[in-house]
């Protein structure tokens, strides 16, 4: 099946930084996801983001779809941006009923 | 956020009695999903449903079963449950296959003692 690994696994920052988090896949997909589960462990869509880019306040993503892999940007980083990151994707060769395969996540923790 | 309502939130059991979890949605959305969250793993996909009646297994399906009577509903039951199948369990929903967003649920926290 379908790999999906995400970089860095952790990543620390003081308030007000930016920073990319990264998505690679194996193989082509129909669908590509941007997850953030917060410390309650709610999963909060960021992106539904297969190709192209798109923005939304100070997050934005970018998929480039024929190089697999996706990026996922933050800028002037806050607090509540602290969480899980989760990239997600639906391979695009068979039948796949719209099973998505997760990253292991990035875990993001913002110091004020 | 899309109409998904987990039950319940919380659980707790002993090891070899069943148990059932659910997954109701409001959207009327076909297909219907069931994934596991473990440390060092992620989210797994345990079983999905493309329909009423119709389900199929994902990739961490062993030791559970499905159901889906009706569009709305979709029940994962752990027939004997063991310590392994300590997890948060995740219901998502989506309208179209492959191409369309999926919404998750809040979870489902058991822990089986």
């Amino acid at each position: 099946g379908i790999q999906v690994e995400q970089s860095p696994p952790d990543l620390i920052l003081q308030e007000g930084a930016n920073s990319t988090l990264r998505c690679n896949f194996s193989d082509s997909v129909n669908n590509l996801q941007w997850f953030h589960q917060n410390p309650w462990g709610q999963l909060i869509n960021l992106f539904y983001i297969p190709s192209g880019t798109k923005q939304n306040g100070r997050l934005s993503a970018t998929t480039v779809a024929t190089e697999r892999y996706s990026l996922l940007y933050i800028s002037s980083s806050q607090t509540t941006d602290s969480g899980v990151y989760f990239c997600a994707v639906v391979g695009a060769g068979g039948t796949s009923y719209g099973k998505l395969t997760f990253g292991q996540g990035t875990i993001l923790t913002v110091h004020p | 956020d899309a109409g998904i309502t987990q039950s319940p939130r919380h659980k707790v059991t002993e090891t070899g009695t069943p148990v059932t979890l659910r997954c109701h949605q409001t959207e009327n959305h076909r297909y219907m999903y069931w994934y596991r969250q473990d440390p060092g793993h992620g989210l797994r996909l345990i079983h999905y449903s493309y329909g009423v009646k119709d389900t199929d297994k994902g990739e961490v399906s062993d030791g559970y079963s499905v159901s889906r009577s009706k569009t709305e509903d979709f029940l994962l039951t752990l027939e004997s449950a063991t310590s392994s199948q300590t997890s948060v369990y995740f219901c998502a929903i989506s309208d179209r296959s492959g191409g369309n967003i999926q919404y998750f649920g809040a979870g489902t926290r058991l822990s089986v003692l």
